[in-house]
């Protein structure tokens, strides 16, 4: 069973302030994806990468796919309320074919 | 109008009845999933169909079983429920891509589910 580790779980800043959060596995992705999910709806996907190494900006935020394709991180520049949120990453591919492996999930606060 | 919609979108029962959560999708996508999210747990996949004929089972299939009526519908059964079933329950969809490897899932907008 492929696993990702995400973290942090909980995440609560103040306005303007940059943030990371992390997703690790021991397991080999073909590509990760990263999600938005706000109260009453589905997860919204935000960004798929696929290279190893690749890096991919929207607006302020920053997400990265490690070399290795086994970690990913996403960073969010000068963070606003509207950011606030339940991120998840997700793995497809490996030993999962056309399945995605999701990770625990960061909920991010940011107060005003 | 909302490509994947569930029915109903909040649902309390009792322990042991039966229970069917409803999905249904415009895109015109061939693959559909069920997914239960518990906090702390992310999205646990529960069963998954590439196309009307196939169904396959999930990382959490016990206690569950599906139907897929058609290419636009799937439905998620509890035969019995229980209290630890009390969860959000997300279907998503999905086309396939040969040989592409960035699926994109697009989730509907869930159904709560509470057993007593």
């Amino acid at each position: 069973t492929q696993l990702l580790e995400q973290s942090p779980q909980f995440l609560s800043i103040q306005e303007g302030e940059n943030l990371t959060v992390y997703c690790n596995s021991s397991s080999v992705f073909s590509s990760l994806q990263w999600y938005r999910q706000e109260p009453g709806e589905g997860p919204v996907l935000l960004v798929t990468v696929v290279t190893g190494g690749e890096v991919k900006k929207l607006k302020r935020l920053t997400f990265q796919f490690g070399d290795a394709r086994k970690d990913s991180s996403l960073h969010i520049t000068a963070a606003q309320p509207g950011d606030t949120g339940l991120y998840l990453c997700a793995g497809l591919g490996g030993t999962s074919y056309g399945k995605l492996t999701f990770g625990q999930g960061t909920i991010l606060t940011v107060h005003p | 109008d909302a490509d994947v919609t569930q029915t109903p979108r909040n649902r309390i029962t009792k322990t042991g009845k039966r229970i069917m959560l409803e999905c249904s999708q415009t895109k015109g996508h061939d693959r559909m999933y069920w997914y239960r999210q518990d906090p702390g747990l992310g999205l646990r996949l529960i069963y998954y169909s590439f196309d009307v004929k196939d169904i396959n089972k999930g990382e959490i299939s016990d206690g569950y079983s599906v139907s897929r009526q058609a290419q636009a519908k799937f439905s998620l059964s509890l035969e019995s429920a229980i209290p630890n079933q009390t969860a959000l329950y997300f279907c998503a969809t999905s086309a396939s891509t040969g040989i592409r490897v960035s699926d994109t899932q697009y989730f509907g907008p869930g159904t709560r589910l509470t057993v007593l």
